[in-house]
């Protein structure tokens, strides 16, 4: 079984500030993880990818993320906030070999603030 | 950039009726997902289909739901009697391999409201 644990269902940052965006999975095989954007009222937009290549991943629009098996982690980071970055952002597993189901985590809503 | 299309973006309809929710997946892509996010909920995996069939449904995904792929571009998502529970926003993807290798694009949703 797959699982995605997005550990805050909130975060607000300053413009121009870091933003961390934490997420933990589960995976009894070796997991393909991604994470997807959706601003408001819009779809659901691919920000950046790992399927086991390199394990920091840069995405679209400056943000990157670091696979680490050890700590079942991947986390989205941004070292700048601009206020377009306000959106929701779900981190997703899929099993790399198990199928093509892809399991959303909670969602965790960004806000940027002046 | 190619894109995964959606039509309706809304749609509203009675309780009993049967909706028919369309997609036009990318052209190369040969595997075909149906998505639904019930408000303020996680997003939920419905069903995939390739070459014609259904490779994995969903509990969710009852005698009351079907697809189709019609023609060559079209993908569609049937429900034959509408429950208020399912009202939902329905998302369809698209991709080019079935392990996310190559990600998976999803398109813009319909909004789905049952009254």
């Amino acid at each position: 079984a797959q699982s995605v644990t997005q550990l805050d269902s909130h975060v607000s940052v300053s413009e121009g500030t870091p933003v961390l965006l934490r997420c933990n999975y589960s995976s009894s095989y070796s997991p393909s993880l991604f994470w997807y954007v959706q601003h408001p009222n819009k779809g659901l937009q691919l920000l950046l990818k790992y399927t086991s290549a390199a394990t920091l991943v840069k995405g679209i629009n400056g943000f990157e993320a670091e696979f680490k098996k050890s700590e079942t982690s991947f986390h989205l980071t941004k070292p700048s906030a601009h206020m377009s970055d306000a959106a929701e952002y779900f981190c997703v597993v899929s099993l790399t070999g198990g199928g093509n189901k892809l399991t959303f985590g909670t969602g965790t809503q960004l806000k940027v603030e002046l | 950039e190619p894109e995964v299309t959606q039509t309706p973006s809304h749609q509203v309809t009675q309780m009993g009726q049967e909706v028919i929710l369309r997609c036009v997946p990318i052209s190369n892509h040969l595997y075909f997902y149906w998505y639904r996010q019930i408000l303020g909920q996680k997003v939920e995996f419905l069903v995939s289909f390739y070459n014609n069939e259904i490779s994995e449904k969903s509990e969710i995904f009852d005698d009351q739901f079907s697809v189709e792929r019609p023609d060559g571009s079209n993908f569609t998502l049937k429900i034959r009697s509408t429950k208020l529970e399912d009202s939902a926003m329905y998302f369809c993807a698209s991709s080019v391999q079935p392990t996310g290798a190559y990600g998976y694009t999803f398109g813009s949703g319909t909004r789905l409201t049952v009254v």
